[in-house]
């Protein structure tokens, strides 16, 4: 069975607090690893897609790492408004998602 | 409007009512999709539609009747839901159709509560 696993479960940062939130993953044929944004009482909005061990991408203070077990979201020198619940997700066949619990981050100014 | 888009936003129902939930998406994509997130809990998928029609169920109670009359608009139609249901329920769309890897993007959600 496909499990994604989410750490940690919340984080405090004070602006400007670099820190990384970790989303390890067992599946069977990864095809792709999804990261998602989600404010409170709205859909989750997409940051990033990582196909393959060693693939990276970034986004303004973000950046998306991908290994074979597991992808981590690094985040630089944070902002308040970077403060949302982070969402990892897999995809192995089909169209089928399976995400993770999420980690909710606060940045304190 | 642009993107994918829910209403209504916010639904309160009794236990006997029948209610429906729409999605439109404005991004010319060929798949739809029926998520529900409950608090704690990680985004379940429900319903997955291809070109209209229904590839997926992930065995959702019958009290649960999903609708897609077109690529762009789908329906959520429910009836005689239990307390348990009151969550919130998020439509997203894909440009391919499934099997392949392609990035699902969500609409705002429909909170739902059920008395």
């Amino acid at each position: 069975e496909d499990q994604v696993t989410q750490s940690p479960e919340a984080l405090r940062l004070q602006e400007g607090e670099s820190s990384s939130l970790n989303c390890s993953y067992t599946v069977s044929g990864l095809r792709g690893l999804f990261w998602y944004r989600q404010d409170p009482g709205k859909g989750p909005e997409f940051l990033f897609t990582l196909y393959s061990a060693g693939e990276e991408k970034e986004k303004e203070r973000l950046k998306a790492t991908l290994t074979k077990k597991e992808s981590f979201l690094h985040i630089t020198a944070p902002k308040p408004e970077d403060s949302a619940t982070y969402l990892c997700a897999v995809q192995v066949g089909g169209s089928r998602l399976t995400f993770g619990e999420g980690t909710q981050l606060t940045v304190n100014p | 409007e642009t993107g994918v888009t829910q209403t209504p936003r916010h639904l309160v129902m009794g236990m006997t009512n029948k209610k429906s939930l729409k999605c439109e998406q404005h991004l010319g994509h060929n798949a739809m999709y029926w998520y529900k997130q409950s608090a704690k809990k990680p985004l379940e998928l429900m319903f997955v539609y291809n070109f209209k029609e229904q590839t997926e169920n992930n065995s959702v109670p019958s009290r649960f009747s999903p609708e897609c009359p077109n690529s762009s608009h789908l329906f959520l139609h429910l009836h005689t839901l239990q307390p348990e249901d009151s969550a919130l329920y998020l439509c997203a769309s894909s440009g391919k159709p499934s099997g392949t890897t392609d990035t699902q993007y969500f609409g705002p959600g429909t909170r739902l509560t059920v008395l």
